[in-house]
């Protein structure tokens, strides 16, 4: 079965900072989703990426799908405590699937 | 818009007690899913629906039911509630495979 890793599993920062969470598949990507948890609440959908090289912006968080590497990033610029939370990527278990496999997330403080 | 619909969000039952988590969506999705999430686990697939009369197992299914009798609606079944089953657990739909799941708010639930 497919599995995601994602690193840091913690991470603290100064606002304004810029930061970087990876999330690593055991197998081929299908589509590669990203979610933010806050504490208590449910997922909220970020970005979707579907193909090798494929990078998308929202505000101020990138993410980018390397397909050889297996491997997805999400970066922040000039964080601020808003984006706080946990933040998840997920995968489809194979192509077409409509299954989703899930990190363990990465929980990101900022620090005002 | 509602999406996602889940009720209640909590609940606190004792062991061997039965309950019905309830899930609705109101995108006419054809895909449903239930996940339960655990501090260091992330988030688990128990079962899945890809239309209306259609279910099956996902990652850990043992000591759960569901049901999908209309598109709009997918109840998880707690039948003989254990302690292992505290966790929180969220629904989720989709249009497609190639589509972002959409999640509910969660159903907190304590085994006692």
């Amino acid at each position: 079965s497919q599995e995601l890793e994602q690193s840091p599993q913690s991470l603290i920062v100064q606002e304004g900072k810029n930061l970087t969470i990876n999330c690593t598949s055991s197998k081929t990507l299908y589509g590669l989703y990203w979610y933010k948890q806050k504490y208590g609440e449910g997922l909220i959908f970020l970005m979707m990426l579907q193909k090798g090289g494929e990078e998308k912006s929202h505000e101020k968080i990138t993410a980018k799908l390397d397909e050889k590497k297996q491997q997805s990033s999400l970066h922040i610029t000039a964080s601020q405590p808003s984006h706080a939370g946990i933040y998840l990527c997920g995968a489809a278990s194979g192509a077409g699937s409509y299954q989703l496999t899930f990190g363990k997330g990465t929980k990101l403080s900022v620090i005002p | 818009n509602a999406g996602v619909t889940q009720t209640p969000k909590f609940q606190v039952l004792k062991t061997g007690q039965s309950m019905t988590l309830q899930c609705a969506q109101d995108m006419n999705h054809e895909y449903m899913s239930w996940y339960r999430q655990d501090p260091g686990m992330g988030l688990r697939l128990i079962h899945y629906s890809v239309g209306a009369g259609i279910t099956d197992q996902g990652e850990v299914p043992n000591g759960y039911n569901v049901s999908r009798s209309t598109t709009e609606d997918f109840p998880l079944r707690l039948l003989s509630a254990a302690p292992s089953q505290t966790s929180v657990y969220f629904c989720a739909s989709r249009r497609s495979a190639n589509q972002p799941q959409h999640f509910g708010d969660g159903t907190r639930l304590s085994i006692l």
